[in-house]
């Protein structure tokens, strides 16, 4: 089956520095690609949804200037959380929507996701 | 608005069926999805059901719809002790591809 890579699986990192985080699509085109942000015991809150070639679509109340999503090619995106603080600590996971099936029949891929610690 | 619902927890013994419910408010999704969660891990799409169907079975898992009332439910017959995860369903308002998840069901199977 489709197989979304992200990378790294773990990080931490000290406060005031960023951090880039990449999800590849590895047998397929991903034109969409979504970024998500879970809490302990919670929920997936969308943060993103990144389209090849042009700027994010960022949700209500994210930060764009503090999440920076990059989707410069077909099988990557990235998230650069920039000035990380504590309060950014959190598991993010990103998925991404084949390209080469109708919107309405292409289920979501998602990564193993991303555990971010800020000290 | 768009908002999905899911009960907490659900606790089986090994052998006996699950049912995990789910409601939902926006009724422009075309699918209906259910995704599993193991420890650590991302997200595993388990099944998904058309919107204008009421029922979709796949080998130990079968979809329930009731579009009138907007409610969605995963049974798990059989339900092993690798089942025990956290299970999410989900919408997709205006068939956008972005999905709105519930708080997602921890399922605790005992052997």
């Amino acid at each position: 089956g489709a197989v979304v890579s992200q990378h790294p699986s773990r990080v931490i990192c000290k406060s005031g520095t960023s951090v880039k985080i990449e999800c590849r699509s590895l047998d397929f085109q991903a034109t969409t690609m979504f970024w998500y942000r879970q809490f302990p015991k919670q929920s997936l809150m969308l943060m993103a949804t990144s389209n090849e070639g042009s700027k994010a679509t960022y949700e209500q109340g994210v930060e764009k200037d503090k999440f920076l999503i990059n989707h410069a090619s077909l099988t990557l995106s990235t998230l650069t959380v920039t000035s990380a603080h504590p309060e950014d600590s959190s598991f993010y996971i990103c998925s991404a929507r084949d390209g080469g099936f109708p919107i309405q029949v292409s289920p979501l891929h998602f990564g193993n996701g991303t555990r971010l610690t800020v000290t | 608005g768009e908002d999905v619902e899911q009960s907490l927890f659900l606790s089986v013994r090994e052998g006996d069926s699950s049912v995990i419910n789910c409601t939902y408010t926006d009724s422009s999704s075309t699918y209906l999805y259910w995704y599993k969660q193991e420890p650590g891990a991302g997200l595993q799409l388990l099944t998904y059901i058309f919107s204008n169907m009421d029922m979709k079975q796949d080998q130990r898992l079968t979809v329930l719809l009731n579009k009138k009332d907007k409610h969605l439910s995963l049974r798990i017959a059989d339900t092993q002790t690798g089942d025990s995860a956290i299970y999410f369903c989900a919408e997709s308002p205006g068939n956008t591809g972005k999905l709105i998840f519930g708080q997602g069901t921890t399922l605790q199977v005992k052997p």
